[in-house]
């Protein structure tokens, strides 16, 4: 059972456009919801995350929207570049109980920005 | 600058042999996992470890062992390598922090299993 689920697998947006990613989870423990950014033959590398406490945060061109009462939480790229492209996870976890730590990763979306 | 490496970066074996993968970390983090992507399925936690003699696993756990000797490394294996453990398998490590959690990333080893 996938703990979060994210959408869409593959996204193409012109430069300058606002690219628009969308995770859902179900487990009401988790309490920290990273976006980690992956460019190819790398490793994910922490992008920006949130915890439940607010509704956005924003840094740079990347806001994270976050909806509690939804469960749903949401990655905008503004004035996207050639430069986003690349895959972004979103992940959930939890400070507390057996899930300590762990991450739990979303499928990923493959963004593509064109000139 | 602390880092986290893997070895080898591509590996190419046969179906049946054991293959170890190297992780190793000099954050002096406790916590390590090991997670392979694929294409569709995103990342999936293989193991996990909390510190050294702590070892759990994840959701794809079955055909790989991981051990924890110290803090810095923890080597994956697959006892018998099949065709469909060609994958790309990265390593992470983190350390508990209240209302912080990033796992750092180390470079991936592709590997094909013929």
């Amino acid at each position: 059972q996938q703990q979060v689920k994210q959408s869409p697998q593959s996204l193409i947006v012109q430069k300058g456009g606002i690219s628009i990613i969308n995770c859902a989870y179900e487990n009401t423990a988790f309490d920290y919801f990273p976006w980690y950014q992956q460019f190819p033959g790398k490793g994910p590398a922490l992008l920006i995350a949130i915890r439940p406490d607010v509704s956005e945060k924003k840094e740079g061109r990347f806001t994270i929207s976050f909806n509690k009462s939804a469960k749903q939480f949401s990655l905008h790229i503004m004035d996207s570049q050639p430069g986003d492209s690349a895959t972004y996870f979103c992940a959930a976890t939890s400070d507390r109980g057996s899930t300590l730590g762990r991450l739990y990763f979303g499928r990923g979306t493959q963004l593509t920005v064109w000139p | 600058d602390a880092e986290i490496t893997q070895s080898p970066r591509h590996k190419i074996t046969e179906t049946g042999r054991q293959v170890t993968l190297a992780c190793h970390q000099t954050w002096n983090h406790n916590n390590m996992f090991w997670y392979r992507q694929d294409l569709g399925h995103g990342l999936r936690l293989i193991h996990y470890s909390y510190g050294v003699q702590d070892t759990n696993k994840g959701e794809v756990s079955d055909g790989y062992s991981v051990s924890r000797s110290n803090t810095e490394d923890l080597p994956l294996t697959l006892e018998s390598a099949a065709s469909s453990q060609t994958s790309v398998y990265f390593c992470a490590s983190s350390e508990f922090e209240r209302g912080h959690n990033e796992q750092f990333f180390g470079p991936g080893t592709r590997l094909t299993v013929l």
